[in-house]
């Protein structure tokens, strides 16, 4: 069945590092990929997407392009902030949309 | 955005016990509700979407008899863990919306530890 594979946490960084996660799905047919982000203490929430190959996703200086090829969506931000610090989920969804679903999550903890 | 209220965030329960786990859709009307759980270094899986007023839909190998969804009202979906037991032990989060999962917004999620 469809599933995503994301790199095992946690991860730490220095504030303005350079972030990247991995992620890594299988699927038939052509899904949407999504990364969620959880913040401490609140729900998930849809940080990015793609709907198909080629197609990258952005919001809040995150990026994370939709290859086909190598059947990958890396999660990217050039600087990270403490306030970045978060759990981050990779989910793919079918066609239809009726489900979703996600890696393990990554935890990244970001210090100054 | 759209605010999704889960209670309580944790819970500790003894074994043989039923536990409630509330969702509510607190400035929106959610005609789906979905109920996940997340064992510790394993991915968020489906349990089950319920539609208001309509039974819900489990996914494979979820017991319907152990978790109790109810989904009675467009703002209250409730998950009812029933004789719970130390291996139901969980992360459980749900997320509402008006169809699909994709645009459903998410609770914070509620830790529930069965002793």
């Amino acid at each position: 069945g469809d599933s995503v594979t994301q790199m095992e946490g946690p991860v730490t960084l220095s504030e303005e590092a350079f972030l990247t996660i991995n992620c890594t799905y299988t699927a038939t047919g052509y899904p949407s990929l999504f990364w969620y982000v959880q913040y401490p203490g609140e729900g998930l929430q849809l940080l990015l997407k793609a709907t198909k190959a080629d197609d990258k996703g952005s919001n809040k200086g995150f990026e994370a392009t939709y290859r086909k090829e190598t059947t990958s969506f890396h999660l990217e931000k050039g600087s990270v902030q403490v306030s970045d610090s978060a759990v981050y989920f990779c989910a793919l969804t079918n066609q239809a949309g009726t489900a979703l679903i996600f890696g393990k999550g990554t935890t990244l903890s970001v210090s100054s | 955005g759209a605010v999704v209220s889960q209670h309580p965030s944790w819970v500790i329960c003894k074994s043989g016990t039923s536990v409630k786990i509330e969702c509510r859709s607190l400035d929106f009307q959610a005609t789906t509700m979905f109920w996940y759980r997340q064992f510790p270094k394993q991915s968020l899986m489906l349990m089950a979407t319920s539609n208001e007023g309509s039974k819900a839909t489990y996914e494979q190998g979820v017991e319907k008899d152990k978790f109790l969804i109810n989904h009675a009202s467009l703002t209250l979906s409730t998950l009812t863990v029933t004789s719970a037991h130390p291996e139901d032990s969980s992360f459980y989060i749900c997320s509402a919306g008006q169809g699909y999962a994709t645009e459903a917004f998410f609770g914070q999620g509620t830790r529930l530890t069965v002793v």
